[in-house]
């Protein structure tokens, strides 16, 4: 069974820094691309990123170029979502997902629980 | 701000059949690319509902169905039952400059009567 689990959640001060993690079980880490999506409050859901466990090759959206990190650990399975300087305006449930397709459609076929990250003065 | 746009919410009472549009453009479901559809109850984290514009992943009752024509798609929800008030979301890809690759909808709440 595919499963991704992710870190519990988190409260954090502006400017802090923060990782949140996702650890994927029960198919081969490395042959699937994993992407992150964030949901703010009450709103929907938007594309941050994309990452290929084997080369670590990454892809962002324009919005959120430069505003994160995403990496992997492939030794362990698990990928990573890290903010070097975090904003009010992060606050939001992020989840992690495995993307599935090929040629040029590609979906999300399994879907971590979400991180909630509150950053609040 | 979404590339595909989708009514803010439908109702219907149970039994009844509903229908989800997801408008884009020629720059992502207009090109050719799929559509598909998550499915995400309260508190919870999307599940894959319809890929590939009409394929039911296992598990997923054929009550729910998807059609893709030109530029806009839809999920009919047929027979609706109580435990499919939820939030939809169409997804697709989008090759523009400047945009994101995987672009989703703006999301569209069912609401059983």
């Amino acid at each position: 069974e595919v499963q991704l689990v992710q870190s519990g959640a988190e409260v954090k001060k502006p400017g802090e820094s923060l990782i949140i993690s996702c650890k994927a079980s029960g198919y081969s880490f490395t042959n699937y691309w994993i992407g992150w999506v964030r949901q703010m409050p009450g709103k929907g859901l938007e594309w941050m990123g994309i990452i290929y466990p084997d080369d670590s090759y990454t892809r962002y959206s324009p919005s959120f170029q430069g505003q994160v990190i995403i990496s992997v650990d492939k030794s362990i399975n698990t990928a990573y979502l890290k903010w070097s300087s975090l904003k009010a305006s992060d606050t939001a449930t992020y989840y992690c997902a495995r993307r599935q397709g090929s040629g040029w459609n590609w979906w999300f076929d399994s879907w971590g629980q979400g991180t909630l990250v509150t950053v609040s003065s | 701000q979404s590339v595909l746009t989708q009514p803010p919410s439908v109702s219907g009472a149970p039994g009844q059949r509903v229908t989800i549009s997801c408008t884009g453009s020629s720059s992502n479901i207009g090109t050719g690319y799929d559509v598909h559809w998550y499915q995400q109850l309260p508190g919870t984290a999307p599940k894959l509902l319809i890929y590939g514009n009409n394929n039911r992943p296992s598990g997923v009752p054929d009550r729910f169905s998807g059609s893709k024509s030109g530029t806009s798609a839809s999920l009919a929800i047929t027979g609706l039952r109580a435990e499919d008030e939820a939030d939809y979301y169409c997804q697709s890809y989008d090759t523009s400059l400047g945009s994101s690759l995987y672009v989703f909808g703006t999301g569209t709440k069912v609401t059983v009567l």
